[in-house]
């Protein structure tokens, strides 16, 4: 069974660009989450998609927003980029309901801000 | 709301010694609670979980049981390797009344060198 894949691994920006990074969930889950983890604030909340509507969110700038597909693919964007937005961006997959809470990682999109 | 505390500090330890990294959590309902792992330039694995007080979750030889009466989750491991060494995450989810889904809080991270 596939994992949960991370597109692009490394991603280079200017302050003030926009960006957009992708995760396929595994095969089955309906729920897909973001994370930011910086060395600073650790690992923090951003949204969560099930079933293609935002069910989830964080405490983050109306500049970081997310969608998600009729496959359960899910694409997060960041708009006007700032110094601050370097981070390791990490997606989570779950089945999103029932009794079995846990959340599998994909390995993580890696953006720098310059 | 939720939160979860883990030892400060990194953990440095020889080959073939005992483990213990410290979690302790505050939730309104009743969480269930994981471990992580992360490897350098890696996203996180899960290691073990458990759903509900005095499940024992265990994985690789590492444990850790859900101890409500004093909210913690702390891990464990006989004897360490060197192959252990990361930073490990505790975490929980609290899905109780259907709102916390997909939503993990997590620890601040500990950071584990095991030196042979």
């Amino acid at each position: 069974k596939a994992g949960v894949t991370q597109t692009p691994r490394y991603l280079i920006k200017t302050r003030g660009q926009q960006v957009t990074l992708s995760c396929s969930p595994i095969s089955g889950h309906r729920s897909v989450s973001w994370y930011q983890q910086t060395p600073g604030q650790g690992l923090q909340f951003l949204f969560e998609y099930f079933s293609e509507t935002q069910r989830n969110k964080g405490n983050f700038p109306g500049r970081f927003s997310g969608r998600q597909f009729s496959n359960s693919r899910s694409e997060m964007n960041v708009s006007t980029l700032e110094l601050g937005d370097s981070a390791l961006y990490l997606c989570a997959s779950s089945l999103g309901q029932g009794k079995s809470p846990e959340a599998f990682f994909g390995q993580g999109t890696r953006l720098t801000v310059v | 709301g939720n939160s979860v505390t883990q030892m400060e500090g990194p953990v440095t330890l020889s080959e073939e010694a005992f483990l213990t990294i410290n979690c302790t959590y505050t939730a309104t309902g009743y969480p269930s609670l994981f471990w992580y792992v992360q490897y350098p330039g890696e996203g996180l694995q899960l290691l073990l979980k458990a759903t509900k007080a005095d499940d024992k979750g265990s994985n690789k030889g590492f444990e850790a049981t859900y101890r409500k009466e004093t909210t913690s989750f702390h891990l464990e491991k006989g004897s360490v390797q060197v192959s252990d060494s990361a930073v490990y995450f505790c975490a929980l989810s609290d899905i109780a009344g259907g709102t916390s889904y997909g939503k993990l809080t997590f620890g601040q991270g500990t950071i584990l060198t095991v030196h042979p």
